[in-house]
């Protein structure tokens, strides 16, 4: 059974530069989830997508911030102009929607931002 | 709007004595509350997850949560502590089937 995986692991850029990470989730979910996580903090929810369509968007998504999922598979979310308060783990994670009220997400290992 | 409050920051235990790990949940109706916790360089792995049957739940690697209406709380235990317990647990509210609401975190530390 394949995971969350994303890519890269680990990003250091320097401020104002773009930048954009990958989301592959576990095949036969067709949700998808993003998350931001700050040192000592719980992980903070972005936005999530079911098969293709962008269901909701924190109001923490700055309009410098887009996700896209193209084809209902793997997801991308892009940073413009980075700031340094963008350092973060961003983490990514998949669920298969049941007719019940919660599905598990499964977590992938998060991309960790640095901006200088 | 749902939240989840948990009262310790870090928590240490010495192993083979009880863990608890608490939290308080505030929402308007009927929640789904879950522990996941977080092992360094690893990503966040469900321990537990409440979803309105048993009050008390078992997870895996022996720990516990008891769901507490009156008491709006949903702490975590275990009834002896082991070394690789030593990690990052979050409790978390879910408002539907979509995001997952994430409290602050408690650093458990075990020490042998």
């Amino acid at each position: 059974d394949t995971g969350v995986s994303q890519d890269p692991r680990h990003k250091i850029t320097k401020r104002g530069q773009n930048v954009t990470f990958r989301c592959d989730p576990i095949s036969e979910h067709n949700r998808l989830y993003w998350y931001r996580q700050t040192l000592g903090q719980g992980p903070e929810f972005l936005t999530y997508f079911q098969n293709e369509a962008q269901l909701e968007k924190s109001r923490l998504l700055s309009d410098r911030f887009s996700a896209e999922r193209p084809k209902g598979s793997f997801s991308t979310l892009e940073i413009q102009r980075t700031e340094q308060g963008d350092s973060a783990m961003y983490l990514c994670a998949s669920s298969r929607r049941l007719a019940v009220n919660y599905n598990e997400q499964f977590f992938g290992p998060g991309t960790r931002l640095t901006v200088l | 709007a749902q939240s989840v409050t948990q009262l310790d920051s870090h928590v240490s235990v010495s192993e083979g004595t009880p863990v608890l790990l608490r939290c308080n949940y505030s929402s308007s109706y009927s929640p789904s509350l879950f522990w996941y916790v977080q092992h360094p360089n690893k990503g966040l792995q469900l321990l537990l997850k409440y979803t309105s049957a048993a009050t008390l739940v078992k997870g895996i690697n022996g720990f516990e949560a008891e769901f507490k209406k009156s008491e709006t709380s949903f702490h975590l235990t275990k009834p002896s502590a082991h070394m690789s317990d030593a990690a990052e647990y979050f409790c978390v509210v879910s408002p539907g089937t979509d995001k997952l609401i994430f409290g602050t975190g408690t650093r458990l530390q075990v020490f042998p």
